[in-house]
C-alpha cells in the first residue's frame, strides 16, 4: 500500500526556535492535512490544504503556524517560534480528490514527535 | 458540538478472547464514522468506516463495527484477539471542513493482549 512519509521521526528544539516538519504525501493525492496529538490528549485537526491554499484551519493554527507545498512532492508545516505547549506528535495525512469527498480515504504518516525544551 | 467519546482508556484481554471497544459520538447530521489503529512506531491506519447502508461494517484484520443510531454508538469488535492486535485504537467522526473534511477524534483506547 502507498505510504505517507514524515521526517524527522523525532525533533528536539529550544523554545522560540523555528521548526519545519516535512511530509511527502502519496504522489497522486491532492488533499493534505496536518493533525497533532499532545501526550494524553485527543488527536486534533490543525489544517487542510488543497490547490495550493489552506482550505480549513482550526483555532490552534494561529499565526505561528504555516504550511507550504514547496515543490511537487513535499508538504511542510512550519512553526515560527515554538512554545513548550507545541510539544506533540504531528501527523501528516493525504487523500485523493474524489467526487464524493466523504468517501476519501485518509492516509496518515507515522508522525513526527516534536519536543520543545 | 461535535465530539467523540471512548469511555475505556485502557483494556487488557487474553489472546483468543473476544473484544469490544466502545465509541459514542455527538453530531447533528448523518455521521461518517471511522476506526483507526496506531501500532507502536506506525502511522494511523484505517480499520473500517461507516457512511451509509448496512450498519454492520467489516474491516481489515478481522475487525467489525456496528453503527447504532439510537445509541449514538459505533463499537468495534473482534471475535478472537491476536497478540499483534495490541495497539492504540481511535474512533473518529468525519465532518466537512471547507472543501475537505476533518476528523474529530476520541481520546483513544489502549489495548493490551496477554498471552
Amino acid at each position: 500500500e502507498p505510504e505517507v512519509t514524515q521526517t524527522p521521526s523525532h525533533q528536539v528544539t529550544q523554545m522560540g526556535q523555528e521548526v519545519i516538519l516535512r511530509c511527502v504525501p502519496i504522489s497522486n493525492h491532492l488533499y493534505f492535512y496536518w493533525y497533532r496529538q499532545i501526550l494524553g490528549q485527543k488527536v486534533e485537526f490543525l489544517v487542510s490544504f488543497y490547490n495550493n491554499e489552506i482550505s480549513e484551519k482550526s483555532e490552534i493554527f494561529d499565526d505561528q503556524f504555516s504550511v507550504e507545498r514547496p515543490d511537487g512532492s513535499n508538504f511542510t508545516l512550519k512553526i515560527r517560534s515554538t512554545k513548550l505547549e507545541d510539544s506533540a506528535m504531528y501527523f501528516c495525512a493525504s487523500s485523493e480528490a474524489l467526487r464524493q469527498w466523504i468517501n476519501e480515504k485518509l492516509f496518515f504518516g507515522s508522525g513526527t514527535q516534536l519536543s520543545v525544551l | 458540538a461535535q465530539s467523540v467519546t471512548q469511555p475505556d482508556i485502557h483494556i487488557t484481554v487474553s489472546e483468543g478472547a473476544s473484544l469490544e471497544l466502545r465509541c459514542n459520538y455527538s453530531y447533528g447530521a448523518t455521521p461518517y464514522l471511522f476506526w483507526y489503529v496506531q501500532s507502536p512506531g506506525q502511522g494511523l491506519q484505517l480499520l473500517l468506516k461507516y457512511f451509509s447502508g448496512d450498519t454492520l461494517v467489516q474491516g481489515i484484520k478481522g475487525f467489525e463495527a456496528e453503527f447504532k443510531r439510537s445509541q449514538s454508538s459505533f463499537n468495534l469488535r473482534k471475535p478472537s484477539v491476536h497478540w499483534s492486535d495490541a495497539a492504540e485504537y481511535f474512533c473518529a467522526v468525519g465532518v466537512r471542513a471547507g472543501n475537505n473534511r476533518k476528523l474529530i477524534w476520541g481520546l483513544g483506547t489502549s489495548l493490551a493482549v496477554n498471552p
